[in-house]
């Protein structure tokens, strides 16, 4: 079964440029999360989606940061501008049912290089 | 409200040796405890969870875990380690019933040597 994709794997860029990130969560799985991973601040929440709808973005560290989720299948995260302390891991994650018992089920990141 | 605790930040054991991660958890409700493990360069991947059934889990790779209440613990053991078991090892708490809401603990780096 395919798992949660992430695109691009890697990404490098000048500081200023604009950055999307792109996840396809699990076929099924109807909440999506985006994650940011650095070594000062472990894992963080950024924002989450149920049945495509933003339920939580109070993680999401300023206007500079924007997500959505068109469809079922597809969410991006945005950042525009991009700085330098953007440089990170995002991960995407999805679980089927918000309100579950079952475990999230995590992309294999986007490691994100602001110059 | 939420927390957990990784008590070792770094732990070195040998080939074949047991291992002890070990993790401790604060919950006003009842919790459901999860272990992660993340090798370099790739995401989380599930190890086993505890969501009020049976204490003892079983987890993949032969890695288990006890759900202890009195002492807010959920360890995960190991019998014998491998070489490919060197990882970051995550303790995540949330609500039973909540899969939203993670509380990761801050990891603990297991290294493996001959």
């Amino acid at each position: 079964d395919a798992g949660v994709i992430q695109s691009p794997r890697h990404e490098v860029t000048e500081m200023g440029q604009e950055v999307t990130l792109r996840c396809k969560p699990i076929s099924g799985h109807n909440s999506l999360f985006w994650y940011r991973q650095t070594m000062m601040r472990g894992l963080e929440l950024l924002i989450y989606f149920n049945n495509n709808v933003p339920i939580d973005d109070s993680g999401m560290p300023e206007d500079r940061f924007s997500a959505k989720m068109p469809n079922a299948s597809f969410s991006t995260l945005k950042i525009q501008p991009s700085e330098p302390r953007d440089s990170a891991v995002y991960f995407c994650a999805s679980v089927q049912g918000a309100g579950s018992n079952q475990p999230q089920h995590f992309g294999d990141g986007t490691r994100l290089s602001i110059l | 409200a939420q927390s957990v605790t990784q008590l070792d930040s770094h732990v070195s054991v040998s080939e074949g040796t047991p291992v002890l991660l070990r993790c401790n958890y604060s919950s006003s409700y009842s919790p459901s405890l999860f272990w992660y493990v993340q090798h370099p360069n790739k995401g989380l991947q599930l190890l086993l969870k505890y969501t009020s059934a049976a204490t003892l889990v079983k987890g993949i790779n032969g890695f288990e875990a006890e759900f202890k209440k009195s002492e807010t613990s959920f360890h995960l053991t190991k019998p014998s380690a491998h070489m490919s078991d060197a990882a970051e090892y995550f303790c995540v708490v949330t609500r039973t019933g909540t899969a939203s809401k993670l509380t990761f603990g801050t990891g603990t780096r297991l290294q493996v040597t001959l």
